[in-house]
């Protein structure tokens, strides 16, 4: 079975703040997938990053940073320097090689970027 | 391009009515899916398809019926819904079924009245 935490329901922050978003994933695969998207009020999802289950290199992208960790089945993303743009919905997601092969989402945290 | 592209945007319809949402996608994508999502929830797997034909269907009641007429489309019929199947309907395609990334639509909000 797989499955996918985010325990941090709604988070709220001062623009410039630095925020980070938890994951904590659980599958029996040994290879997979993890994934990040965006839900801004539009509600189109926006993807954000892919990480195979190999590759535990930390990325980063402008503002955006992730840190992929096995050893704790977590994929946490952080928002540096904040903006009010970056408020939104952000969803976790898994997909695995093995049974249930579709994305497993996260409950999703809200983020709020105050001005 | 990475544009899914669903209409309309908005539907509103009756529990007797007969509806169809369309999903349009041309980066050559050969999965396409079905989400559902209700307000506050993450989006539901509905269905699946790659290569054209159905290879999940997440136990949908057949009152949502899937249809793809070719790689680049993606329609989904609706009859005689429920007031409890309002919900954001979201469109996802993939270069694969499998462990690709999938690049969504902007969905379409249905109410059903």
């Amino acid at each position: 079975a797989q499955k996918v935490t985010q325990a941090q329901t709604e988070i709220s922050v001062v623009e410039k703040e630095d925020v980070t978003l938890d994951c904590v994933y659980e599958t029996r695969d040994t290879t997979y997938y993890l994934f990040w998207y965006k839900q801004p009020p539009s509600g189109e999802l926006v993807f954000l990053i892919r990480r195979n289950s190999f590759d535990e290199q930390n990325e980063i992208s402008g503002r955006y940073s992730w840190n992929f960790q096995k050893s704790t089945s977590s994929f946490n993303f952080t928002i540096t320097a904040s903006q009010v743009v970056d408020s939104a919905v952000y969803f976790c997601a898994l997909s695995g090689v093995t049974g249930r092969r579709a994305l497993t989402f996260g409950s999703g945290t809200r983020l709020q970027v105050q001005p | 391009d990475t544009e899914v592209t669903q209409t309309p945007k908005h539907l509103v319809m009756g529990m007797t009515n007969k509806k169809s949402l369309k999903c349009e996608q041309h980066m050559g994508h050969r999965a396409m899916y079905w989400y559902k999502q209700k307000a506050k929830k993450p989006p539901e797997l509905m269905f699946v398809y790659s290569y054209e034909k159905l290879s999940i269907n997440e136990s949908v009641p057949s009152r949502f019926s899937p249809e793809c007429p070719n790689s680049s489309l993606l329609n989904l019929h609706l009859h005689a819904l429920q007031p409890e199947d309002s919900a954001l309907y979201l469109c996802a395609s993939s270069l694969f079924a499998v462990n690709t990334e999938a690049f969504f639509g902007q969905g379409t909000r249905l109410t059903v009245v």
